[in-house]
């Protein structure tokens, strides 16, 4: 099974709201990672967040982790239509292996 | 920056033709490359590591020899989907790692390649 869950599987939003995308994840972890994709694109690294930090920003992204309840955060705020995109966490393991979560579809409506 | 060119893009081939896909680091060099594996609307799967100068680890439930990869320098890893089958078409996306990084370096991503075979 995966190693991070998302939630929701899909959210719809107008432009210039937040949107707001969790994960958890099942083991311990170094860190986590959020990536974008674009639709029938690759995947663009978007943030990595360290496991003795508890929040980091990037423009208009802000990624927090609770590694007590293994799970994380991203928001995006004033959203625009260019944010519609898929959006996964993945977390490291051994071999410094990713495995991604289920994703969250975002669509931006203008 | 760090790219990752992948090729080609998309395919389209009858059943039983090999096809291979390139993965390439433009600017810089990658020990180890990834490639997955993702079917519509859902998330990747990791089918193989590819470390150059050996051969490459496959996941659990991956057949080695229907899917081979090929990492023969720091900038160049392919995928050869050998005598494809309909079943085999899906999105095959490779990344990179820069160097000897460890964990707590993201993964470079190339535009990934779509395979159709009819």
């Amino acid at each position: 099974s995966q190693q991070g869950e998302e939630d929701p599987q899909a959210l719809s939003i107008q432009e210039g709201e937040n949107a707001t995308m969790n994960c958890s994840y099942k083991t311990s972890i170094n860190n986590l990672q959020w990536y974008r994709q674009n639709s029938g694109r690759g995947l663009v690294h978007l943030i990595l967040i360290r496991s003795n930090e508890r929040e980091k920003h990037s423009g208009r992204l802000r990624v927090t982790l609770d590694t007590s309840k293994k799970s994380s955060s991203l928001l995006i705020t004033a959203s625009r239509a260019a944010d519609t995109a898929s959006y996964f966490c993945a977390t490291v393991l051994y071999g410094n292996k990713l495995v991604f979560g289920a994703g969250t579809i975002l669509r931006v409506k203008s | 920056g760090a790219v990752v060119s992948q090729h080609p893009s998309w395919v389209i081939c009858k059943s039983g033709t090999s096809v291979k896909i390139e993965c390439r680091s433009l600017d810089f060099q990658a020990t180890t490359m990834f490639w997955y594996r993702q079917f519509p609307k859902q998330s990747l799967m990791l089918m193989a590591t590819s470390n150059e100068g050996s051969k490459a680890t496959y996941e659990q439930g991956v057949e080695k020899d229907k899917f081979l990869i090929n990492h023969a320098s720091l900038t160049l890893s392919t995928l050869t989907v050998t005598s494809a089958h309909p079943e085999d078409s899906s999105f095959y996306i490779c990344s990179a790692k820069k160097g000897t990084g460890g964990g707590n370096q993201p993964q470079h991503f190339g535009d990934g390649t779509r395979l159709s075979i009819l």
